[in-house]
C-alpha cells in the first residue's frame, strides 16, 4: 500500500522568507501523480501545485515550487517570500489512478508566518 | 456553479442516532469522493463514485456507513447508531474523468460531525 510521510508536524517562517516542507511517500508504481494541497483554518481544502511522476521538471505554480526527487521518493514544497495568508495546513498526497483512485495524504505541516 | 457544496456545514448528534449528510459535486464531474478528516491527520479515503456507481470503499467504511449516489448527481453519507468515534470532518470532493484530470480533486468545505 501507497503510504505518505510528512515529518515536520509545525514549521514557521518569517514574512517573505522562504520555507521548505518535505514529504515522502512509498509506492511500487512508476506512474503516479502528486500534490500539495492547503487547507487553511475552517476553510476547504485547495490544490496549490501538482507533479506527474513521468515529468523530470518540477513543477511551479507563481511562489510555489517543488522538488520531486523520484528516486529517493521525495517531493517536498518551496514557498518564496511567504505572505501572511499562507498560513494554513499543507497535506502531501499521492495518487496512482492504477487500480484505486483514492488520494493517500500525509499528516501534514502546520505552517506559520511570522510578521 | 461555483465549487462543491456540503451540508450541513455542522452537526451534534446523540451518540446512536442516525445522521445525513448532502455532497453537491461540480456539475460537469463524474467522480467523487468522500473523505474522513480527524484532529490532527490528513483525510482518509472512504469511498469512490463514478456517476452512480460505488466503484471502490475503504475498510474504514464499517457497515454502519452507507452512501449513494442515485444519478449521478448529489451523493449523500448516512451514518446509523453513531458512536463518539464517529466525530470527524466529513469531506467531499470531485473530479472530472480522465487520469490526468481525474487525478485532480475539488474539495467541498466538509461537515463537521460531533457525536455526543
Amino acid at each position: 500500500a501507497q503510504t505518505v510521510t510528512q515529518s515536520q508536524p509545525e514549521m514557521s517562517v518569517q514574512e517573505a522568507e522562504t520555507v521548505t516542507l518535505s514529504c515522502t511517500y512509498d509506492t511500487s508504481e512508476s506512474d503516479y501523480y502528486l500534490f500539495w494541497y492547503k487547507q487553511p483554518p475552517s476553510r476547504q481544502m485547495i490544490l496549490v501545485i501538482r507533479q506527474e511522476a513521468y515529468k523530470q521538471q518540477n513543477a511551479t505554480e507563481n511562489r510555489f515550487s517543488v522538488n520531486f526527487q523520484k528516486a529517493a521518493k521525495s517531493f517536498s514544497l518551496k514557498i518564496s517570500d511567504s505572505q501572511l495568508g499562507d498560513a494554513a495546513m499543507y497535506f502531501c498526497a499521492y495518487y496512482s489512478g492504477a487500480g484505486s483512485y483514492q488520494l493517500t495524504f500525509g499528516k501534514g505541516t502546520k505552517l506559520s508566518v511570522i510578521p | 456553479d461555483t465549487g462543491v457544496s456540503q451540508n450541513p456545514r455542522h452537526k451534534i448528534t446523540k451518540r446512536g442516532q442516525n445522521v445525513t449528510f448532502r455532497c453537491d459535486p461540480i456539475s460537469e464531474h463524474n467522480r467523487l469522493y468522500w473523505y474522513r478528516q480527524t484532529l490532527g491527520q490528513g483525510p482518509e479515503f472512504l469511498t469512490y463514485f463514478q456517476n452512480e456507481a460505488q466503484l471502490e470503499k475503504s475498510r474504514l467504511l464499517s457497515d454502519r456507513f452507507s452512501a449513494e449516489r442515485p444519478k449521478g448527481s448529489f451523493s449523500t453519507l448516512e451514518i446509523q447508531r453513531t458512536e463518539q468515534g464517529d466525530s470527524a470532518m466529513y469531506l467531499c470532493a470531485s473530479s472530472s474523468l480522465g487520469r490526468s484530470t481525474g487525478a485532480e480533486a475539488f474539495f467541498g468545505q466538509g461537515t463537521r460531525l460531533t457525536v455526543v
